[in-house]
Formats: C-alpha cells, structure tokens, sequence
C-alpha cells in the first residue's frame, strides 16, 4: 500500500527557534498533501491544505506566516514552524492523497513537537 | 464549511460485545465518509470507508452504515476483542482530490477483559 514518511519523529526545540518537518509520499505522487495537528486527547485538526507548486490553503484561525507549508515536489511538503512558543508543541501529522484513488489519503506516522 | 459531530466520546463494552458509534454531519456535499483508528502516539489507520451511493458495507467483524437524509453515519463493531481498545474517528469529505477530510471528536473503546 503507500506509504508516507515523516522526519523527524521527535524534535524538542528552545522556544523562539524554527522547526522543520518533512512529509514524503515514498511510492506514489501526492498531488495533495494536509497538514494536521492533533492536541493530547483531541481529534485532528486541518491546518492546511497544499498541492504541488502552489500556494497552501490555510484553514481558518492558522496562521500562515508562522506555519510555513512548502510543497515543491510531488513526493515532499515541508512544514517549518516559525519561531515556536511551548503553546505549538503537539502531534503534528501529514498526509497525502494520490492521483489514482482521490478519496484516500494516507496518513505518515507524526512528529512530536515539545517547545522548552 | 463541513462540520462533523461524533458520539460517544468514550465507549467501554465487555469483550465479546458489539460497540456502535455515530457521527452526523452538516454538508451534504459530503459524499465520502471513511473510518479510523488510533494508537497513542500513532497515525490514524483507515479500518473502513462508505460511499454515498451505498447504504452498508461490512468487513469482517466491523461495518458501517449511512442514511444520506437523516447525515448520519454509524460504525458497528461485533463480538469486539482486547485489541479494538483505540480512538475511533470518523470523518466526512466531498472525495474531489483537492478536497479535506474533516475529522469528528473522536471515541475511546475500552473492551473489558
């Protein structure tokens, strides 16, 4: 089936540092990949929506200058998160949805993110 | 926007019962309604997903049904074992490839021993 890959899976960080998490698609191309951020005991939330060479959709209430989302290829996004305060740390998780079956998306296996 | 509300929030049933949870949704654009499970500290698995053109569909000990009039949409778990204890989420989509996936609230299923 496909998979999708994260790194790191781990990251504590000083506060006011940038993180940068990567999400790839290892054996199909995503042509849309989501970001999500899931609270201790709390569902996931969207954060963002990007497809390939452009710009990302930012759900409502996320701030896209402090969660900067890059997808420069069909295989990798990227999300940096921008001078982190101990409110960001959480469950960050991607996911990407191929060409071949729309409906499904593939979840990768998260980044724990403590801010200090 | 699409809004997804999903009940109950915790659900313990002895093993060997049958464990149902229901979600509603608000857009009836929705036309893609998938299932998950999740481990502490793990990604969400798919375990099943329903179309709109169908009204059941059924995988081994695990089915799911949908009234499209009522946007309401249940997972059923029969004779349920040790390893079903997770948080289930439900989720609907419109299924265009640029569309999301938005999540319900989330069920913990305890199974006691």
């Amino acid at each position: 089936g496909a998979v999708v890959s994260q790194h790191p899976s781990r990251v504590i960080c000083k506060s006011g540092t940038s993180v940068k998490i990567e999400c790839r698609s290892l054996d199909f191309q995503a042509t849309t990949m989501f970001w999500y951020r899931q609270f201790p005991k709390q569902s996931l939330m969207l954060m963002a929506t990007s497809n390939e060479g452009s710009k990302a959709t930012y759900e409502q209430g996320v701030e896209k200058d402090k969660f900067l989302i890059n997808h420069a290829s069909l295989t990798l996004s990227t999300l940096t998160v921008t001078s982190a305060h101990p409110e960001d740390s959480s469950f960050y998780i991607c996911s990407a949805r191929g060409v071949s079956n729309a409906d499904t998306q593939y979840f990768g296996p998260g980044t724990r993110l403590t801010v200090l | 926007g699409e809004n997804v509300e999903q009940h109950p929030s915790t659900l313990s049933v002895q093993e060997g019962d049958s464990a149902v949870i229901k979600c509603t949704y608000s857009d009836s654009a929705s036309n893609y309604f998938p299932w998950y499970k999740q481990e502490l500290g793990k990604r969400p698995q798919l375990i099943i997903d329903i179309r709109s053109n169908v009204g059941e569909k059924k995988d081994q000990r695990i089915a799911v049904t949908l009234n499209k009039t009522a946007k309401h949409f249940s997972l059923h778990i029969t004779e349920t074992q040790p390893e079903d204890s997770a948080v289930y989420f439900c989720a609907a989509s419109t299924g265009s490839s640029a569309s999301k996936i938005i999540f319900g609230s989330g069920t913990r299923l305890s199974i006691r021993p």
